[in-house]
């Protein structure tokens, strides 16, 4: 399978507090792009990160890339409760696959004030 | 304006009867997606559409039939439904090689 794995499953933070996820997978990607899913809600895009990157920030996240490692972390700075959600990892394997994302299992952050 | 819409956003229904379930998007993309999600909230891909062309179709069970009348639409029809089809269904639409894809809110299925 080439579905990615997240760590933490879970993880509750304070107001304030910075909040970290990883993700890894298994095989070459063309690109890697965070997700962020509030309860009951569709998935929002957050950030894309390319094979030939290393970092990238848009706001207060930023997104590391290893390809030697094939991982990927996501780091919000300065977190708000309406951070809460699930966030999830996909990787994009390029257009002869369609353009399809594989998705990690996702973290659940959860913020409080 | 709604850049990916579902309907219906719930649907409750019983095992063996057909069901349908659309999406439109406003986004002028090429291509749209459909994705299930489970109770454990993970994500699938079923199928992928570019152009009305289906793309990807991924080991999906036969009962599971796309359709797209044209590059705006990409509806989902199931025949014969079953108790483990309940889920979310996400559809989601993105311009080809552009990477970022836009999902609808999903349509939560519940098979009794």
């Amino acid at each position: 399978s080439q579905q990615g794995e997240e760590d933490p499953q879970a993880l509750s933070i304070q107001e304030g507090e910075n909040a970290t996820m990883n993700c890894s997978y298994k095989t070459s990607i063309n690109n890697l792009q965070w997700y962020r899913q509030n309860s009951g809600r569709g998935l929002v895009h957050l950030i894309l990160i390319r094979s030939n990157e290393r970092e990238k920030h848009s706001g207060r996240l930023r997104v590391t890339l290893d390809t030697s490692k094939k991982s990927s972390s996501l780091l919000i700075t300065a977190s708000r409760a309406a951070d809460t959600a699930s966030y999830f990892c996909a990787t994009d394997y390029g257009p002869n696959q369609g353009g399809k994302l594989i998705f990690g299992q996702g973290t659940e952050l959860s913020v409080k004030p | 304006d709604t850049a990916v819409s579902q309907t219906p956003k719930y649907l409750v229904t019983q095992m063996g009867n057909d069901k349908s379930i659309k999406c439109e998007q406003n986004l002028g993309h090429d291509t749209m997606y459909w994705y299930k999600q489970d109770s454990k909230k993970f994500l699938k891909i079923m199928f992928s559409y570019n152009n009305k062309e289906l793309i990807i179709n991924e080991t999906v069970p036969n009962r599971f039939s796309p359709k797209s009348p044209d590059k705006a639409h990409l509806n989902l029809h199931i025949n014969s439904l079953e108790l483990g089809d309940s889920a979310v269904y996400f559809c989601a639409s993105s311009q080809a090689g552009a990477g970022e894809q836009y999902f609808g809110p999903g349509t939560r299925l519940t098979v009794t």
